[in-house]
């Protein structure tokens, strides 16, 4: 079945410090995965998204995330955490019939 | 280019009475989603249009949620009658292919409350 995962539940961080959230996926095909970013009360924002092509791919606000088709995976990555990168995260998959799967999410929280 | 517009915002309703949401996707996209997100969790798709067709309601607690999509443009969803568990902010989202490009709009979404 199609599924996406994402084992942390929640994340602290210092502010400067790096940050990596994991998300695994399930799709039998080459698949299209995004990261979405919410704030509390607030709507679903893309942050970046991964068609084909280069697997190191560059979003808003700093963020990056890298393709393993070996491990299934497309984890998110930023180099220097803002006390503004606090809220929730979402990692989703494309499936066929242009189908969207969302996985739980990773809460983040940052320390000044 | 107007986004994904959805009404109400927020809705309070209690336990057994109906609710109904509205949503009006980005002008020519084809395929329309609902998605009911509880509070700490991801988006959960509730059913997928692709014009005024159902492609997908497997997760569409049939028995009280309704949806319709009618002329393949705007689309309601139906809960009647509803539960204390349906309290949840329900999003909207529309999307297309652009050259061979897939991309997802989301609405605000509906915050309902039921008590």
């Amino acid at each position: 079945a199609q599924s996406v995962t994402q084992p942390d539940i929640h994340i602290t961080v210092s502010e400067g410090a790096s940050l990596e959230l994991r998300c695994n996926y399930s799709y039998g095909a080459t698949p299209y995965l995004f990261w979405y970013v919410q704030s509390p009360g607030q709507g679903l924002q893309l942050l970046l998204k991964y068609f084909s092509g280069d697997t190191l791919v560059q979003g808003i606000k700093g963020f990056e995330a890298e393709f393993k088709r070996s491990q299934s995976s497309f984890n998110l990555r930023k180099p220097s955490v803002h006390w503004s990168d606090a809220a929730e995260y979402f990692c989703a998959v494309r499936t066929s019939y242009d189908k969207v799967i969302f996985g739980p999410g990773t809460s983040l929280s940052v320390i000044p | 280019e107007a986004g994904v517009a959805q009404s109400p915002r927020y809705k309070i309703i209690e336990k057994r009475q109906s609710v109904a949401f509205w949503c009006n996707p980005i002008s020519g996209h084809a395929t329309l989603y609902w998605y009911q997100q509880i509070l700490g969790q991801g988006p959960k798709l509730l059913i997928q249009f692709q014009n005024n067709g159902v492609v997908d309601d497997s997760q569409l607690p049939k028995d009280r949620f309704s949806a319709e999509r009618l002329k393949g443009v705007d689309s309601t969803l139906k809960i009647q009658p509803a539960k204390l568990e349906d309290s949840a902010v329900y999003l909207c989202a529309s999307s297309n292919r652009d050259r061979g490009l897939y991309e997802q709009y989301f609405g605000p979404g509906t915050r309902l409350t039921v008590t």
